[in-house]
């Protein structure tokens, strides 16, 4: 199975500030991944797909880079309702691998 | 409006069974990919099982031989029935529907709309 490494597992921040998170694959998965944001209680929410390609009604203060193993979430501008886990998926087959969770919490 | 509504979970009892069930609507199951996907309480998430609209079926080595994916689409629903549970098979369980990703060759399947999560608890 492809190895998926997120990290930070938590990261504290405030209204406004730029975040990044970032995912490691265990060997090339080209631009085979996607983010998703999850709220306690919800479903998870597709942000991005093809490791930039934002979602159509997802906010343009989220975006995604990279490729082949080491990929970015970006959210900029941090807003309340962005305090969330945020979690990598890479997708080449069925059985896809997550990364373990990003929790962003308010400072 | 697209939505998927898990039920089903409970507490059940290690070598019990259990069927989960995914109500769909705004969609057609059977038109789309479908997956499982399970997340143990303070465990990342892990693939569970998955449908492919040609009638392909796929599971985790972790499930393969105890569960088993269906879909019926007159009631527009996706199941789970897992046999020989285990206390490691605890998790809230999500259902999602998938769509293709292509490229010129190939087409990735990305989990695209997911439901809340139905709990499952194996405990004696």
């Amino acid at each position: 199975d492809i190895q998926m490494t997120q990290s930070p597992s938590t990261l504290s921040a405030s209204v406004g500030d730029r975040v990044t998170i970032t995912c490691r694959a265990s060997q090339s998965i080209s631009r085979w991944l996607a983010w998703y944001q999850q709220k306690p209680g919800k479903a998870p929410k597709l942000l991005i797909h093809r490791a930039s390609s934002l979602e159509s009604g997802v906010s343009s203060r989220f975006s995604g880079s990279g490729s082949g193993t080491e990929f970015t979430l970006t959210i900029r501008n941090l807003q309340p309702d962005d305090f969330a886990t945020y979690f990598c998926h890479q997708y080449t087959s069925h059985s896809g691998t997550f990364g373990q969770g990003t929790q962003v919490e308010i400072k | 409006e697209l939505q998927l509504v898990e039920s089903g979970g409970g507490l059940v009892q290690p070598g019990g069974s259990l069927t989960l069930s995914c109500a769909a609507s705004g969609f057609t199951v059977g038109t789309h990919d479908m997956s499982w996907v399970r997340q143990a309480p303070g465990k990342g998430l892990a693939w569970v099982a998955s449908f492919d609209t040609t009638g392909g079926t796929y599971y985790a080595d972790s499930v393969q031989g105890r569960f088993s994916i269906s879909r019926d689409k007159s009631e527009n629903t996706l199941y789970l029935h897992m046999n020989n549970l285990r206390t490691e098979d605890t998790a809230l369980y999500f259902c999602a529907r998938g769509r293709g990703d292509c490229d010129d060759r190939t087409c990735y399947p990305l989990l695209v709309n997911w439901g809340q999560g139905t709990l499952v608890t194996v405990s004696s």
